[in-house]
């Protein structure tokens, strides 16, 4: 079956310029997860969906990302007047349910924003 | 944030020779450590999801220890093989929604 699936797949734009990027989960997983590697460290979370609950914000770095899902469905992360500091891999993940069930996640091949 | 440490941060190894890394995490508010297998070019992929000390898991050549009491995970790979390069995550739960990752061991197996 398909898995996970991001785009686009490479983004340069130049500072200032807003981004969207966009996952499509594997159908029927209610969790989705946006992760992003910056060069040299570790992937961080970001942002978490749980079905119709109030999505996990907590790793957001700033009130310039926000993200987006529709029920079950895809998920959009937007990034506001970008910043050098936003170049990374952008990866989003899928599971049946969530991390506390200790499901497994499937990952997205990424997105590789890079801000000139 | 919580700190996930994984060594070496690369290795080269022969076709043929066994290696192994490491994981060190908190030894508090453990959950599950869970493995990943990342090729360049590709998705992130699942290997193992280990709860309980002393869990040992296989897939194939690739086998993980688990010491929960110590914080520490080892990833043995046995018989390497060029397939086998990519780089090797781990990530720290606690229950809660995010998983903390290390920066990964990048494998290159020689032919």
């Amino acid at each position: 079956g398909a898995g996970v699936s991001q785009s686009p797949s490479n983004k340069v734009t130049e500072k200032g310029k807003d981004v969207e990027l966009r996952c499509d989960p594997i159908s029927g997983h209610t969790a989705l997860y946006w992760y992003r590697q910056r060069l040299g460290q570790g992937l961080e979370f970001l942002i978490y969906f749980q079905g119709n609950s109030a999505p996990d914000k907590s790793g957001l770095p700033s009130d310039r990302f926000s993200a987006e899902r529709t029920g079950e469905s895809v998920s959009t992360l937007t990034i506001q007047r970008t910043q050098q500091e936003d170049s990374a891999v952008y990866l989003c993940a899928s599971s049946w349910g969530g991390l506390a069930l200790n499901n497994e996640q499937f990952f997205g091949p990424g997105t590789r924003l890079t801000v000139l | 944030i919580l700190n996930v440490e994984q060594s070496p941060q690369s290795l080269h190894v022969q076709e043929g020779d066994s290696t192994n890394f490491t994981c060190s995490f908190p030894s508090s508010n453990f959950y599950a450590l869970h493995w990943y297998r990342w090729e360049t070019a590709k998705s992130p992929e699942a290997l193992f999801v280990m709860t309980l000390n002393g869990d040992e898991k296989k897939k194939g050549r690739i086998s993980a220890t688990l010491n929960t009491k110590e914080g520490y995970s080892y990833l043995y790979i046995k018989g390497s093989q060029p397939e086998d390069s990519a780089t090797y995550l781990c990530a720290f739960g606690t229950g809660a929604n995010n998983l903390f990752f290390g920066t990964g061991t990048r494998l290159t197996v020689i032919p």
